[in-house]
C-alpha cells in the first residue's frame, strides 16, 4: 500500500467547473505539498501545508491533520490548468509522493 | 535564472554506458534532494544532502548509482552500467531548511536503449 493515495487518477472537466482532487496519507508528516507537473516534466510547488487552508488565486488547498487528508480545489477551471497534480508528504527527511491526478480541462 | 537548473534536459544512452547528471540548486539553499520518476508514477526519493554531506540514501539507490555534492553547491548523480530499467525522469529539488519551501528543477529525462 502506498503511503500517499490520490483520487481520482484521471479527471476531465469542462472549462469553468469547480474541481477537487483528494489526497490521503498514512505516515506521520511535518508538511504536505501540492505539486503541479506539466507534460515536459517540470514540477512547480503550488502549496506547502501543515494545517488549515491556503489560497492562491483560483487554487485552494486544505488539510485535516486528524483525518490525514488534504484536498486541492480549483475554482473556475481553465484549459491551462491541465496538468498532473501530485500530492507529496514530508515524513522525516524525505517525501512520499502520490501517483498524481491527471487533469484535462476542455474549453 | 534563480530556480533549480538541471542538465541535461534529455539524455539517450546505450545500455551499459555511464551517465552523469548535474543539478544546480538555488544558491542559498543548503538542502538538495534527488528523485526518480518513472512513467505513470509519482517521484521516488533517491538521496538527500545537507550542504556537502549525504545524509540519507534510499534502498532504490543501488551500487551503480552515486551522488555527490562536493562543495555544498551543485550536485551530480552518476549512473554506471546503465540498464533499461534506469529510464526515467530524474528530478532535483532544493530547500533552505527543513520546513521551508521546496523548489524543483525541470528534470533530466533519461532513455536507455
Amino acid at each position: 500500500k502506498n503511503e500517499v493515495e490520490q483520487s481520482p487518477q484521471n479527471l476531465t472537466a469542462q472549462e469553468g467547473e469547480f474541481i477537487t482532487i483528494n489526497c490521503s496519507y498514512s505516515v506521520g508528516i511535518s508538511a504536505l505539498h501540492w505539486l503541479q507537473q506539466h507534460p515536459g516534466g517540470g514540477i512547480v510547488s503550488l502549496f506547502m501545508l501543515s494545517s488549515g487552508k491556503k489560497k492562491h488565486g483560483r487554487l485552494i488547498a486544505t488539510i485535516n491533520i486528524q483525518e490525514k487528508h488534504s484536498s486541492l480545489h480549483i475554482t473556475a477551471s481553465h484549459p491551462r490548468d491541465s496538468a498532473v497534480y501530485i500530492c507529496a508528504v514530508k515524513g522525516g527527511n524525505q517525501f512520499y509522493f502520490g501517483t498524481g491526478t491527471s487533469l484535462t480541462v476542455i474549453p | 535564472d534563480t530556480g533549480v537548473s538541471q542538465d541535461p534536459r534529455h539524455k539517450i544512452t546505450k545500455r551499459g554506458q555511464n551517465v552523469t547528471f548535474r543539478c544546480d540548486p538555488i544558491s542559498e539553499h543548503n538542502r538538495l534532494y534527488w528523485y526518480r520518476q518513472t512513467l505513470g508514477q509519482g517521484p521516488e526519493f533517491l538521496t538527500y544532502f545537507q550542504n556537502e554531506a549525504q545524509l540519507e540514501k534510499s534502498r532504490l539507490l543501488s551500487d551503480r548509482f552515486s551522488a555527490e555534492r562536493p562543495k555544498g553547491s551543485f550536485s551530480t548523480l552518476e549512473i554506471q552500467r546503465t540498464e533499461q530499467g534506469d529510464s526515467a525522469m530524474y528530478l532535483c529539488a532544493s530547500s533552505l531548511a527543513q520546513g521551508s519551501g521546496y523548489t524543483f528543477g525541470s528534470g533530466t529525462r533519461l532513455t536507455v536503449v
